[in-house]
């Protein structure tokens, strides 16, 4: 069974430094790989995605996220976090085959941005 | 730019009465989920649907639990006897089908608060 494991409950950075938001899976095949948003109250925002080719990968918000097969890894990454980047971020996994579409998530992280 | 719409954006209900969540999913998809978030807790998959049918369901979605598609485009979930324990966020999410292999994304609606006193 797919799995996702978010590490991090809750990172606090200052605006203006660098972010990283770390992500494990647990996927038997070629994984589908997605980062979302979700501010207080809100639905969830898709940042980016991971299907196949370049493990780079460039979302909105400036944010990018680079996959590592060989550590079962999706991190989520920003050079500089503003202040409206405090959120909630949710990594998720997603199936193919029987189970099209199916997506599992993380537990989140939780973003808090200081002046 | 097509989105996915639920209503009521928030629903009040007292424990042990029916209610039905309502989602249009994006007009030209064809396979349909709905997830739940309890408050403060992750977002976790109920059911799938496709082609007129249950594709997959969870632990959670037992006989309490249903779907349907009622038309050409609604997407329903009904929970008969609500229980205190389901009060959360629930989201509809669609998905278009793929040609061969590959994937496409999932795109959320809004989500219904669903508050079961």
């Amino acid at each position: 069974a797919q799995s996702v494991t978010q590490p991090d409950i809750h990172i606090t950075v200052s605006e203006g430094a660098s972010l990283e938001l770390r992500c494990n899976y647990s996927y038997g095949a070629t994984p589908y790989l997605f980062w979302y948003v979700q501010s207080p109250g809100q639905g969830l925002q898709l940042l980016l995605k991971y299907f196949s080719g370049d493990t780079l990968v460039q979302g909105i918000k400036g944010f990018e996220a680079e996959f590592k097969r060989s550590q079962s890894s999706f991190n989520l990454r920003k050079p500089s976090v503003h202040w409206s980047d405090a959120a909630e971020y949710f990594c998720a996994v997603g199936a193919g085959g029987t189970s099209y579409g199916k997506l599992t998530f993380g537990q989140g992280t939780i973003l808090t941005v200081h002046p | 730019e097509p989105e996915v719409t639920q209503t009521p954006s928030h629903q009040v209900t007292q424990m042990g009465q029916e209610v039905i969540l309502r989602c249009v999913p994006i007009s030209n998809h064809l396979y349909f989920y709905w997830y739940r978030q309890i408050l403060g807790q992750k977002v976790e998959f109920l059911v799938s649907f496709y082609n007129n049918e249950i594709s997959e369901k969870s632990e959670i979605f037992d006989d309490q639990f249903s779907v349907e598609r009622p038309d050409g485009s609604n997407f329903t979930l009904k929970i008969r006897s609500t229980k205190l324990e389901d009060s959360a966020m629930y989201f509809c999410a669609s998905n278009r089908q793929t040609s061969g292999r590959g994937y496409n994304e999932q795109f959320f609606g809004p989500g219904t608060r669903l508050t079961v006193l």
